[in-house]
């Protein structure tokens, strides 16, 4: 089993929807998470941390559900600007260890 | 956000050569910075944990005589892809941490390095 899994999408959404992606890990000692949006031949850049609180950032919300083992990404009122691969990150062991998603893409269509 | 830097932005080399990437940190000191690669339509795959000061950790399956890293400063890591085949052709793309004191520490990524190997 993968450390951290996602679908791979595409997930094709009208301009104005909400959608959200989920991503799970594996290792319960998983200690910090965080989603990364990436567009086409770009490199990744930080969308927000994932707090076990829950956290929300304009339209965007993220979650941590540590018992089942999996964080969302939540966007409201989706824009074409939004279309991107969203990647979760799992990070243990004192942040030596990294693991990327495969990451989840994402079309908004108008 | 903190800015990271990489150079070159592209590469084309033949079969054989070697070739060496730098990743900057520009206005924060990165202790540990991440090398990944990244295969088309897949994901970034970590490649190595450079610590400065120390021999970079490589994952599972990376060559580390074949990738040389080196984080000679708080602010410079390199990556050398030493006698480059064309399945070294990649995007390659570095990471910086920033950590401050009392917060959640945070990756900045290079704007990456396409390796073209003929």
């Amino acid at each position: 089993r993968k450390e951290v899994e996602q679908d791979p999408g595409p997930f094709n959404v009208p301009e104005g929807a909400t959608v959200a992606f989920n991503c799970t890990y594996s290792n319960s000692a998983s200690q910090s998470f965080f989603w990364y949006r990436q567009d086409c031949r770009k490199e990744p850049k930080l969308l927000m941390s994932v707090y076990s609180s829950g956290n929300e950032d304009g339209r965007f919300t993220a979650q941590l559900n540590r018992a089942s083992q999996y964080i969302s990404l939540l966007i409201r009122d989706s824009k074409l600007s939004d279309s991107a691969t969203y990647l979760c990150v799992v990070i243990r062991g004192g942040y030596q260890k990294v693991t990327f998603g495969t990451g989840t893409k994402l079309q908004v269509i108008p | 956000g903190a800015v990271v830097s990489q150079h070159p932005s592209w590469v084309i080399c033949k079969s054989g050569t070697s070739v060496k990437i730098e990743c900057r940190s520009l206005d924060f000191q990165a202790t540990t910075m991440f090398w990944y690669r990244q295969f088309p339509k897949q994901s970034l795959m970590l490649m190595a944990t450079s610590n400065e000061g120390s021999k970079a950790t490589y994952e599972q399956g990376v060559e580390k005589d074949k990738f040389l890293i080196n984080h000679a400063s708080l602010t410079l890591s390199t990556l050398t892809v030493t006698s480059a085949h064309p399945e070294d052709s990649s995007f390659y793309i570095c990471s910086a941490r920033e950590g401050i004191s009392g917060t959640t520490p945070t990756q900045y990524f290079g704007p990456g390095t396409r390796l073209l190997v003929l």
